[in-house]
């Protein structure tokens, strides 16, 4: 159980390109799910909150027009980078958790290249 | 500093050790305490979690926590070359509704390769 499922898992695109990356928990049902950022040989940042039906919860430093992120179900979070740049290339993890007291399972992670 | 610190390594231990990784923090509010294993290019995987001080075991893992001395341990027996990977301490405090337990402050990461 607990299964979390990323898509895509690579994607190269050019610069001023928006890429739309999908986070699904398979076999449970997830109001909250996060979005993380992680450098190479660094560990996790998170990036926001998702909940759904309602907004998400940005971390300090995140630009909410350049992250969008959308919950519209119980199941399916995405995150949206809008106009990337090559600054944006980055390893981008989603995670989900069963309840409120239990812990975070993560995706396997998309890998953005912007050209 | 920061709130959790954890040793990078790398770490290169041959077949059959017992690995030993540790993470120490300064947040006394943190509750919950959880080890990821990340391979290259994948997500984190949970490995163990607990809740309070003292020892859990499963299988070749054991996790430690001593709230008193901020400071939390994995053990890993019998480690096999398919340890090999970056291992994530990460712990949390509950919110402020106590309903659920907030954002998940993580370690650096430690590398570890097991070697035939």
């Amino acid at each position: 159980g607990a299964v979390v499922s990323q898509h895509p898992s690579r994607v190269i695109c050019k610069s001023g390109t928006s890429v739309k990356i999908e986070c699904r928990s398979l076999d449970f049902q997830a109001t909250t799910m996060f979005w993380y950022r992680q450098f190479p040989k660094q560990s996790l940042m998170l990036m926001a909150t998702s909940n759904e039906g309602s907004k998400a919860t940005y971390e300090q430093g995140v630009e909410k027009d350049k992250f969008l992120i959308n919950h519209a179900s119980l199941t399916l979070s995405t995150l949206t980078v809008t106009s990337a740049h090559p600054e944006d290339s980055s390893f981008y993890i989603c995670s989900a958790r069963i309840q409120p007291l239990q812990p975070q399972h993560f995706g396997d992670g998309t890998r953005l290249s912007i050209l | 500093q920061k709130e959790v610190e954890q040793d990078p390594g790398p770490l290169s231990v041959p077949e059959g050790a017992i690995v030993s990784l540790n993470c120490t923090y300064s947040n006394s509010a943190f509750q919950y305490f959880m080890w990821y294993r990340q391979y290259s290019r994948k997500g984190p995987e949970l490995l163990m979690y607990t809740y309070s001080s003292g020892n859990k075991e499963d299988g070749r893992f054991t996790a430690q926590v001593d709230k008193s001395s901020k400071y939390i341990s994995l053990f890993i027996r019998d480690s096999q070359p398919s340890d090999s990977a970056t291992y994530l301490c990460a712990m949390s405090a509950k919110d402020a509704g106590g309903t659920s337990y907030g954002k998940l402050t993580f370690g650096q990461g430690t590398i570890l390769t097991v070697h035939p």
